[in-house]
């Protein structure tokens, strides 16, 4: 079955201890992406990869890491997460960016910082 | 930046159909527009994409003027299972990004 899994689905962390969120897609996708939601502001993209090793920052990239090293793994890293943090993450996977494209999102992470 | 801006939220009966409108004054000539739906606690799942004219599917249709500054999903005979936010996103051909708005939070009523 195709689709983009994301893990862990809820986390608790408190401020200041790094955390990995990982996401992973079984469609051999070349754009991968992160987005965070919040209640009031929609959906807001924090980085973006076009593809193995090439990484590019979203809108929100400040307090946030990604990595590509694989096409099927994108995984978001916060190195010293804050409250300001606490929101509800998706990744998405699509097979291009440019033109007619569906992505596929991952079924959300919530991530509290206490 | 071609940003979209739709209704905060709509309401609905059971069986009428509704039409939630995008407006994406700054769209560029390539970029694609885009409908997502989203439930709670899931990830937006795609639901139509067009460049002009008119695109349906078997879940909706697009409606996008000549001018494409704006865009109207259309749902056919809508159901409770509909009840969900809906998104109109811009694919930005020149930044490769896809920009999300806020969202219309649709509530269909028995």
């Amino acid at each position: 079955e195709a689709q983009v899994t994301q893990n862990p689905r809820y986390l608790i962390t408190v401020t200041g201890k790094k955390l990995t969120v990982t996401c992973s897609q079984n469609m051999n996708h070349e754009y991968m992406s992160w987005y965070r939601q919040d209640p009031g502001l929609g959906l807001r993209q924090i980085y973006y990869s076009m593809n193995v090793e090439v990484t590019d920052k979203g809108d929100v990239p400040e307090g946030y890491k990604v990595s590509r090293k694989e096409k099927r793994n994108f995984p978001l890293i916060l190195e010293s997460p804050s409250p300001n943090q606490t929101s509800l993450y998706f990744c998405a996977s699509s097979p291009q960016i440019t033109g007619a494209v569906e992505a596929f999102f991952g079924q959300g992470t919530r991530l509290t910082v206490v | 930046l071609a940003k979209t801006t739709q209704p905060i939220s709509m309401d609905s009966y059971e069986g009428q159909e509704v039409n939630i409108t995008c407006s994406h004054n700054n769209i560029a000539t390539n970029d694609y527009i885009t409908w997502y739906q989203q439930f709670p606690s899931q990830g937006p799942r795609f639901i139509i994409q067009g460049y002009k004219t008119k695109v349906t599917n078997e879940v909706a249709s697009l409606f996008i003027p000549a001018d494409r500054k704006s865009s109207t999903l259309s749902l056919p005979r809508v159901s409770l299972s509909d009840t969900a936010v809906y998104y109109c996103l811009v694919y930005q051909y020149n930044t490769d990004k896809l920009i999300f708005g806020t969202g219309t939070r649709l509530q269909v009523f028995p």
